[in-house]
């Protein structure tokens, strides 16, 4: 069955350091997404991406944050100059159509220190 | 916009007990319905989805889940719990339009005693 990729699954980066979070999406979906979920909360989405361009982004996302789709196979989340509550599990996540399922990838754990 | 109420925070049942998670949610459409299980640590795994038709869905691990409009619910349930089935539950909703992003409740842990 065709998965969402995320590398890493973990990583620690120094405070004030920028990150870049990676993602393969299913071939042949045209919707992609981030999404947050700090320890012991729930997931919440960040950003919504859909023909080269963002369609959608919660208040989280802020001028902090940029997504790019850089080739026909990769998703990134950039985070610029990270904090300490940047600090959660960042999932990916592809729609075939942008309707219905969302597919999850297996996250990828950054820890700030 | 839409939003979803997990009013369970934690459930604690014992092994072989029946199980039953609420979900509620808020939408102006019915929407897309998802139930999803998380271990410690880990990613998330589909446990079942609704989008149109049959009201009762089955999924993975013997849980099924039964969409009712009239109450805006969505309950995930399991005749008989394993302790394997310890973990944290999500219901997620997704809006019928383009660009859906899933919007998720809070979450209800669930422990199973021996």
């Amino acid at each position: 069955e065709p998965e969402v990729t995320q590398t890493p699954s973990h990583q620690v980066t120094q405070m004030g350091q920028e990150v870049i979070l990676r993602c393969v999406p299913i071939s042949n979906h045209l919707y992609f997404y981030w999404y947050r979920q700090i320890l012991g909360q729930k997931v919440e989405f960040l950003v919504s991406f859909y023909n080269n361009e963002i369609s959608e982004k919660s208040e989280i996302f802020d001028d902090q944050f940029s997504v790019e789709r850089p080739d026909g196979s990769n998703f990134t989340l950039k985070i610029r100059s990270t904090k300490l509550e940047d600090s959660a599990m960042y999932f990916c996540a592809s729609s075939e159509r942008g309707q219905g399922l969302n597919t999850f990838g297996s996250g990828t754990r950054l820890t700030i220190v | 916009a839409q939003s979803v109420t997990q009013p369970d925070i934690h459930i604690t049942v014992s092994e072989g007990a029946s199980l039953e998670l609420r979900c509620n949610y808020s939408y102006g459409a019915t929407p897309y319905l998802f139930w999803y299980v998380q271990s410690p640590g880990q990613g998330l795994q589909l446990l079942l989805k609704y989008f149109s038709g049959d009201t009762l869905v089955q999924g993975i691990k013997g849980f099924e889940a039964e969409f009712k409009r009239s109450q805006s619910s969505f309950n995930l349930r399991k005749p008989s719990v394993h302790w394997s089935d310890a973990a944290e539950y999500f219901c997620a909703v997704v809006r019928n339009t383009n660009a859906g992003k899933s919007t998720f409740g809070d979450g209800t842990t669930l422990t199973v005693k021996p």
